[in-house]
């Protein structure tokens, strides 16, 4: 079946530092993927849709500047959070659509990389 | 905007027992309905969806969901639950028909233990 494949699966860093996160689809072509932020015993929360070849669609009150996502290719999309501070930290987990049946939106998820930042 | 609410944190059963884990949603128009679940240290796996058609849905590992219109609830259910059906689940919701690359909106989120 589908796989996405999302490295790294645990990064810990300085405050101030920039992190990427890849996203990758293995078996198929993704033109659309979802990044999700997941707190401690909460829900998963959209963070953006992050489209090929175009700008990514960022949630309301989430920083344009400060998590980074491209979307290069139809099998990689990359989130970059840049100039990290202590309240970064979650578990961050992409998906990528894998039916072409419209309004279906079966997601396949990432493992997911958990981000601790000191 | 579409919302999930589950009413359930956390759920501890017996081995054997009924499961059922309640999902309502909000939103006025048609909707695709999903539940997903995350066992301990792995990622999110579909478990079911419903589409249109039959509200009674079958999953994997025995899982159903019935999907009650009126009612906007898509509740999960297991006849007899094992120990190894411990994990999270997350009841997910998106518009329906025509809605493109609409994102997934999940509920918070149910933990499941289930003990020997």
């Amino acid at each position: 079946g589908a796989v996405v494949s999302q490295h790294p699966s645990w990064v810990i860093c300085k405050s101030g530092t920039s992190v990427k996160i890849e996203c990758r689809s293995l078996d198929f072509q993704a033109t659309t993927m979802f990044w999700y932020r997941q707190f401690p015993k909460q829900s998963l929360m959209l963070m953006a849709t992050s489209n090929e070849g175009s700008k990514a669609t960022y949630e309301q009150g989430v920083e344009k500047d400060k998590f980074l996502i491209n979307h290069a290719s139809l099998t990689l999309s990359t989130l970059t959070v840049t100039s990290a501070h202590p309240e970064d930290s979650s578990f961050y987990i992409c998906s990528a659509r894998v039916s072409r049946r419209a309004g279906a939106n079966v997601l396949t998820f990432g493992a997911g990389s958990r981000l601790t930042v000191l | 905007a579409q919302s999930v609410s589950q009413h359930n944190h956390h759920v501890i059963l017996s081995e054997a027992a009924s499961l059922e884990l309640g999902c309502n949603y909000s939103y006025g128009g048609t909707v695709n309905l999903f539940w997903y679940v995350q066992y301990p240290g792995q990622h999110l796996q579909l478990l079911l969806k419903y589409f249109s058609g039959d509200p009674l849905v079958k999953g994997i590992k025995g899982f159903e969901a019935e999907f009650i219109k009126s009612k906007f609830s898509f509740n999960l259910r297991k006849p007899s639950v094992q120990w190894s059906d411990t994990a999270e689940y997350f009841c997910a919701v998106n518009a329906g028909p025509n809605s493109g690359n609409t994102p997934l909106v999940f509920g918070k989120g149910t933990r499941l233990s289930v003990i020997a």
